[in-house]
């Protein structure tokens, strides 16, 4: 079946330092793949997506390529700000599924000034 | 942008009522909705996936008459937790598709059952 493996958080990181979030999936076929942040007691908000291999997903100086060869969709950003801290869901869409989303068990960001 | 507007944010409630969410698009039609569970520190889980008209279809282990769902029309889906018990006390969110491939979610209800 589908799934979704995140790195396991909490994550801690200083302003201004660079973020890398791994997300590797299992799928069948050509999924789409997205990262959703939720900040605290909000719901989810889609951060960027990609819709086939090599596809590079970017928003709000986040970025994501997705790999078919590693099944991954990392997320990237160069330099985080106190505003990023949230928790980041990787997510995947399987064509043809009915438009469900499975997710990954998300990571949370911590960014201390 | 497209707007979907859950109510309540937060209820809490005793053992054995029953709690009705909804979950409204604001500027769009949503013919499928989605609700999803949320453990803490746990991914989201899909429990049912609700089309305008048309009976909601579950995920394996939901119980369909334990959570029902009516989704009367393209604006609106409503789940009812009925006769609540501690172990629902959750956090609840449901999405729309706005006909293409976005699903847009609304800010979740945390459900607490004392």
């Amino acid at each position: 079946g589908n799934s979704v493996t995140q790195m396991e958080g909490p994550v801690t990181l200083s302003e201004e330092a660079f973020l890398t979030i791994n997300c590797t999936y299992t799928a069948t076929g050509y999924p789409s793949l997205f990262w959703y942040v939720q900040y605290p007691g909000e719901g989810l908000q889609l951060l960027l997506k990609a819709t086939k291999a090599d596809d590079k997903g970017s928003n709000k100086g986040f970025e994501a390529t997705y790999r078919k060869e590693t099944t991954s969709f990392h997320l990237e950003k160069g330099s985080v700000q106190v505003s990023d801290s949230a928790v980041y869901f990787c997510a995947l869409r399987q064509p043809n599924s009915g438009y469900a989303l499975n997710f990954g068990k998300g990571t949370s960001l911590l960014v201390t000034p | 942008g497209a707007v979907v507007s859950q109510h309540p944010s937060r209820v809490i409630c005793k053992s054995g009522t029953s709690v009705k969410i909804e979950c409204r698009s604001l500027d769009f039609q949503a013919t499928t909705m989605f609700w999803y569970r949320q453990f803490p520190k746990k991914s989201l889980m899909l429990m049912a996936t609700s089309n305008e008209g048309s009976k909601a279809t579950y995920e394996q282990g939901v119980e369909k008459d334990k959570f029902l769902i009516n989704h009367a029309s393209l604006t609106l889906s409503t789940l009812t937790v009925t006769s609540a018990h501690p172990e629902d006390s959750s956090f609840y969110i449901c999405s729309a598709r706005d006909g293409g491939e976005s699903q847009h979610f609304g800010d979740g209800t945390r459900l607490s059952i004392l």
